[in-house]
């Protein structure tokens, strides 16, 4: 992995239902990983920050988990709500730089 | 509001021109960074100021000069203008320099280029 990729890049998911999806970054010279939820018309809002392997963050029905040896990161949201529909942004910082992920656009759908 | 202040939140200038975007950071905040939203692309970083001081640069081009003055504030400078500068710049703040701390967003200047 050369780069910062979220997958999937778009979901739909029905109110009520738990989501996750994924970053995938370069494990090298690793520092930390960031999400944030940005929201149509807002900015990014941050999330979580971690930096240990094996790190687990929650904030309500949100969670995110991440292995730096495999270079990937997790987002976790249960029991979807409207007010979930954001696009999710992963950032790998590292030498520095805090290069983001180009976002999962999340719909629920009421 | 975030703390974080960007003004103007837009601007219509025309190629070939030159325009100052202002970023005030959340108080106590020494970071600021810039990013670049073009359409139908992610945030590309731009370059980060430690109070005062040029920490990282990303692809800036040679057109866009930045600085961070003695009261934390930071002014990113556009010149030579083309279309293809039409984006929303954003700055972002932090409190150390690491990003080991989540970054407050601006809620960004649209800048159009015609």
């Amino acid at each position: 992995i050369l780069n910062v990729e979220q997958s999937p890049q778009s979901l739909h998911v029905q109110e009520g239902d738990s989501t996750n999806f994924t970053c995938s970054f370069p494990s090298s010279n690793f520092y930390a990983l960031h999400w944030y939820r940005w929201e149509t018309a807002k900015s990014p809002e941050a999330l979580f920050v971690m930096t240990l392997n094996g790190d687990e963050k929650k904030k309500g029905r949100i969670s995110a988990t991440l292995n730096t040896k495999e270079g990937y990161s997790y987002l976790y949201i249960k029991g979807s709500q409207p007010e979930d529909s954001a696009t999710y942004l992963c950032a790998r910082v590292g030498n520095e730089k805090l290069t983001f992920g180009t976002g999962t656009r999340l719909t629920i759908i009421p | 509001d975030s703390g974080v202040t960007q003004t103007p939140k837009h601007l219509i200038t025309a190629t070939g021109q030159r325009v100052t975007l202002r970023c005030s950071p959340r108080s106590g905040d020494l970071s600021v960074y810039w990013y670049q939203q073009s359409l139908d692309q992610g945030l590309q970083f731009l370059i980060q100021y430690y109070n005062g001081e040029e920490r990282a640069k990303g692809n800036i081009l040679e057109r866009f000069s930045a600085q961070q003055f003695p009261d934390l504030h930071s002014e990113l400078n556009l010149s030579s203008l083309e279309l293809g500068d039409s984006a929303l710049y954003f700055c972002a703040s932090s409190g150390g320099q690491g990003g080991y701390y989540g970054y407050t967003f601006g809620s960004g200047t649209r800048l159009t280029v015609v």
